[in-house]
């Protein structure tokens, strides 16, 4: 049972668009969200997180927003650049307990010089 | 800092068999935790350790286990390999294991069951 589905396995952008990577969650327990970006033969590294408190998370070209109601959130890339390439987790957890981090299955991103 | 290193990166093995894996994690953090990763199903979690002791477990069976050492180096065995088990294991380090710790992962070693 997939508790955090990320539903497109693939998009392409072309450099210097948006990118809009989606992510939907069923367990109404997490609120703690965390986007991963994994490049081949490397481990995931940690891009971003928002807490269940906000709606809105901003990181130079990286913002993450969350619709609680919706238990959906996205992560948007502006502008999209050829590095950015790369497969994108989003993950979810219950904050105030132990580690224990549910992933999603990715989404690889193209984007296209 | 060094970051977080995993021995071997690639291992073949055949049905059966055991196998056991190595995590170092970053000087300082004290939790470390398993994950196996599969083209269908993502990262799936499988247990966290924190200073020896196991605190959290994912829906795996019996045959994957794991420990930690007083130095939070961390070993994961997988016993009577089965050829689904075939996967990219990943472990991630982080300060206190805290649900809200940023964890750091290791380039993963890739098992292949044959």
């Amino acid at each position: 049972d997939q508790q955090v589905k990320q539903n497109s396995p693939s998009l392409s952008v072309q450099e210097g668009r948006i990118s809009i990577l989606n992510c939907d969650y069923t367990n109404s327990m997490f609120d703690y969200f965390l986007w991963y970006k994994k490049y081949p033969a490397e481990g995931p590294t940690f891009l971003i997180s928002i807490s269940s408190i906000k709606d809105k998370n901003e990181d130079g070209r990286f913002t993450v927003f969350l619709n609680k109601s919706a238990k959906h959130l996205s992560l948007h890339i502006v502008p999209s650049q050829p590095g950015d390439s790369a497969v994108y987790f989003c993950a979810a957890s219950r904050s105030g307990g132990y580690q224990k981090v549910t992933f999603g299955i990715g989404t690889k991103l193209q984007v296209i010089p | 800092k060094a970051g977080v290193t995993q021995t071997p990166r690639y291992l073949i093995k055949t049905r059966g068999q055991q196998v056991t894996l190595s995590c170092s994690p970053i000087s300082g953090h004290r939790s470390v935790s398993w994950y196996q990763q599969t083209p269908g199903q993502g990262l799936q979690f499988l247990f966290e350790y924190f200073s020896e002791t196991q605190r959290n477990k994912g829906n795996f069976p019996g045959r994957f286990s794991g420990r930690q050492f007083s130095n939070s180096r961390s070993e994961m065995n997988v016993s009577t390999l089965e050829l689904g088990d075939s996967a990219l294991y990943l472990c991630a380090s982080s300060l206190q294991g805290a649900s809200t710790d940023t964890q750091y992962f290791g380039p993963g070693t890739r098992l292949t069951v044959l």
